[in-house]
């Protein structure tokens, strides 16, 4: 059973395109987050919801919203996509109140 | 601004010897610390963590050192092996940033056979 599960694992799509990335987590932790990894391996967080509450919006363009229906889910969908959004995009879960956490596999988005 | 500090450099390590990664960190708010091991088409995995309060702790096979004077997390690896083969990133929280971890750039380690 995979503890964080994220769809697609690879997303190419042409620029201007709507495309969204889904994630579901059973572990069942109350906050949920999204990271973005460059073609440099670099982490940076973008959203963290808990228990279907945005607590952390970082400066992400408002094309880049997150939906979480319930706590075991948080999806992102984008909106006019642009070559720069071409990345792996990271979900992951952790409890509040504990410490590290579950990162899904990754989505690979190619925007050409 | 704040941020937890590694360039991508590559460590190219032979197997069985010692593997050192080091890490800079510049928030001295920063209370606790996890190091990362991201192998590659996967997502990064839990190796070990620290807390501010110690400046050692063992796992198996790997290391923690802290040194809060100057800022420094190095993650030891012993007798490193071809499945020690990863990007390695450490990663800080603070009091004030609530279950956020800001990850540093990362390192490569490459084991040779």
């Amino acid at each position: 059973d995979t503890a964080v599960s994220q769809t697609p694992k690879y997303l190419v799509t042409q620029m201007g395109n709507d495309k969204s990335i889904k994630c579901e987590q059973n572990l069942g932790h109350d906050t949920m987050y999204w990271y973005k990894q460059d073609s440099k391996k670099f982490l940076k967080i973008m959203f963290s919801y808990n228990n279907k509450e945005l607590i952390i919006n970082e400066t992400v363009p408002n094309r880049f919203s997150p939906k979480s229906p319930d706590k075991a889910h948080l999806n992102l969908h984008i909106n006019s996509l642009e070559l720069g959004d071409s990345a792996v995009y990271f979900c992951a879960s952790s409890q509040q109140g504990a410490d590290g956490y579950t990162f899904g596999s990754g989505t690979r988005l190619t925007v050409v | 601004g704040e941020s937890v500090g590694l360039h991508l450099p590559t460590l190219s390590v032979q197997e069985g010897d010692n593997s050192i990664i080091n890490c800079a960190y510049s928030n001295s708010a920063s209370d606790y610390f996890i190091w990362y091991k991201q192998e590659s088409g996967k997502g990064p995995q839990f190796i070990i963590d620290i807390r501010s309060n110690m400046d050692k702790r063992q796992g198996q096979r790997v290391t923690v050192l802290l040194n809060k004077t100057v800022k420094h997390l190095s993650l030891q690896i012993a007798a490193t092996q071809p499945g020690d083969s990863a990007v390695y990133f450490c990663a800080e929280t603070s009091p004030a940033a609530g279950n956020k971890l800001t990850f540093g750039g990362g390192t490569r380690v490459l084991v040779k056979p």
